[in-house]
C-alpha cells in the first residue's frame, strides 16, 4: 500500500544551525502539507502547497521556514537558523483530495 | 481561528464499554477526517466524512458528521484494548481556499482488559 515516507526519522541539531527534512509523498497525489506536533500538544499546521507554490500557510510559517519540491517525487522543509522551540514531531502528509494521508515524521531536536 | 474542540480529553473504560468522542466547532467545514495516532508515529487516517448527517461505520467504530458539518461524533462498540490510542478529528474549513486540515485537541482513550 502507498505511503508517505519521510526522512531523517530523527534529527538533532545545534540552536542557529539549518535543517532540511525531507517527504517522499503518495505517487499520484496532487496537495502536499506540513504540519508539527509540539510534545504533548496538538498537531498544527504550517503549509499546503499545490502546483508548485504555497496555497496557504500558518502565523507559525514565518520567514525562517521554506518549503520546496526539487524534483517529482521529494518535498522538502527547511528551517533556517532553528532555534529551540523548533523541537517538535515534523509530519508531511498528501492528498488526492480531501482525505489527507500522514508520514511517520520527522523528530527534531534542537540543542 | 478555527478550532476543534474535542471531548473528553481523557477517557479510560473497561473491554466491552461503549464510548463517544465528540468534537466539536463554530466553524464549517467542507469535510471532516478522523485519526487514530500511536506515540511518536503519524497521524493514521480512519475515515472521512463529507456530507453533513453521513454515518460511516468501519467495524466496530460509527463516525457520524453533524447536519450543520460544524460537528462529528465517533463511537466505539464494545471497546478493545487494542483500540487504545489518541484518537483526532481534523476538518478542512469552507472557507480555505484550499485543503487544510485544523486539528483538534484529541482523545487518549485506553481500554483496561
Amino acid at each position: 500500500e502507498p505511503e508517505v515516507t519521510q526522512t531523517p526519522s530523527h534529527q538533532v541539531t545545534q540552536m542557529g544551525q539549518e535543517v532540511i527534512l525531507r517527504c517522499v509523498p503518495i505517487s499520484n497525489h496532487l496537495y502536499f502539507y506540513w504540519y508539527r506536533q509540539i510534545l504533548g500538544q496538538k498537531v498544527e499546521f504550517l503549509v499546503s502547497f499545490y502546483n508548485n507554490e504555497i496555497s496557504e500557510k500558518s502565523e507559525i510559517f514565518d520567514d525562517q521556514f521554506s518549503v520546496e519540491r526539487p524534483d517529482g517525487s521529494n518535498f522538502t522543509l527547511k528551517i533556517r537558523s532553528t532555534k529551540l522551540e523548533d523541537s517538535a514531531m515534523y509530519f508531511c502528509a498528501s492528498s488526492p483530495n480531501s482525505e489527507a494521508f500522514f508520514g511517520q515524521g520527522t523528530r527534531l531536536t534542537v540543542v | 481561528t478555527q478550532l476543534l474542540e474535542q471531548s473528553p480529553q481523557f477517557l479510560s473504560i473497561q473491554e466491552g464499554e461503549n464510548l463517544t468522542v465528540y468534537c466539536n466547532s463554530s466553524s464549517v467545514f467542507s469535510s471532516l477526517q478522523w485519526y487514530r495516532q500511536e506515540p511518536g508515529e503519524g497521524p493514521v487516517l480512519l475515515v472521512t466524512v463529507v456530507t453533513g448527517g453521513e454515518v460511516k461505520k468501519l467495524k466496530r467504530l460509527t463516525f457520524q458528521f453533524g447536519d450543520a458539518r460544524k460537528d462529528s461524533s465517533l463511537h466505539i462498540t464494545a471497546a478493545q484494548p487494542g483500540d487504545t490510542g489518541l484518537y483526532l478529528c481534523a476538518g478542512d474549513p469552507i472557507t480555505s481556499g484550499t485543503y487544510k486540515y485544523i486539528f483538534g485537541t484529541g482523545t487518549r482513550l485506553k481500554v483496561l482488559a
